[in-house]
């Protein structure tokens, strides 16, 4: 079974552009959460979609969005870069039901925001 | 955000030796609590998890122990390689929300 999967690996913008992100899950997980990972910060949950609804948000400011679509493919879009985005963005799927909790993660998006 | 507390930053343990990584959470409506391992480059991968109706779960070389009382659990890794050199995060969430709540991370180093 094929893993998560996360396009492109590495991006590089500057101050102001927009950038997205795209995952693509685990076949049969309806679930897919994304994360930003520092140095500084850690892990830090973004948002979670699931049937195409976000269901789940963190503490992210509304540059930050996200979108699935019905085949449970998820983008994330980040608008007006600023330095302290530059992060590897983490997508992870999983199940719905008793092991939803089970996340799977991608390999990550490096950006680098110059 | 953080909610969960992981120590030590780092740890050195020689081979065949035992790993122990500690994790403290506040919140008392947790009720998953995965350990991911990550390599350079590489996304986190999920290596054991326990819920809070067991105090111990074990999968090979790797236990998890869990204090329900004193909110805190643990990951530990027998006989420790140099293969398991990586970084490694505790985490919590909530059943049915995948709001995951992620330790600091440990950087391992397993000296041969």
């Amino acid at each position: 079974k094929a893993g998560v999967t996360q396009t492109p690996r590495y991006l590089i913008k500057t101050r102001g552009q927009q950038v997205t992100l795209s995952c693509s899950p685990i076949s049969g997980h309806r679930s897919v959460s994304w994360y930003q990972q520092t140095p500084g910060q850690g892990l830090q949950f973004l948002f979670e979609y699931f049937s195409e609804t976000q269901r789940n948000k963190g503490n992210f400011p509304g540059r930050f969005s996200g979108r699935q679509f019905s085949n449970s493919r998820s983008e994330m879009n980040v608008s007006t870069l600023e330095l302290g985005d530059s992060a590897l963005y983490l997508c992870a799927s999983s199940l719905q039901g008793a092991w939803a909790n089970e996340q799977f993660f991608g390999p990550g998006t490096r950006l680098t925001v110059l | 955000q953080q909610q969960v507390k992981q120590s030590p930053q780092s740890l050195i343990v020689q081979k065949g030796g035992i790993s122990i990584i500690n994790c403290a959470y506040e919140n008392t409506a947790f009720d998953y609590f995965p350990w991911y391992q990550q390599f350079p480059g590489k996304g986190p991968a999920l290596l054991i998890a326990i819920r809070p109706d067991v105090s111990e779960k074990k999968e090979g070389r790797f236990t998890i122990s869990f204090n329900k009382s004193a909110k805190q659990f643990s990951l530990h890794i027998m006989d420790s390689q140099p293969g398991d050199s990586a970084t490694y995060f505790c985490a919590a969430s909530i059943s049915n929300n995948n709001d995951m709540r992620f330790g600091a991370g440990t950087r391992l180093t397993v000296k041969p």
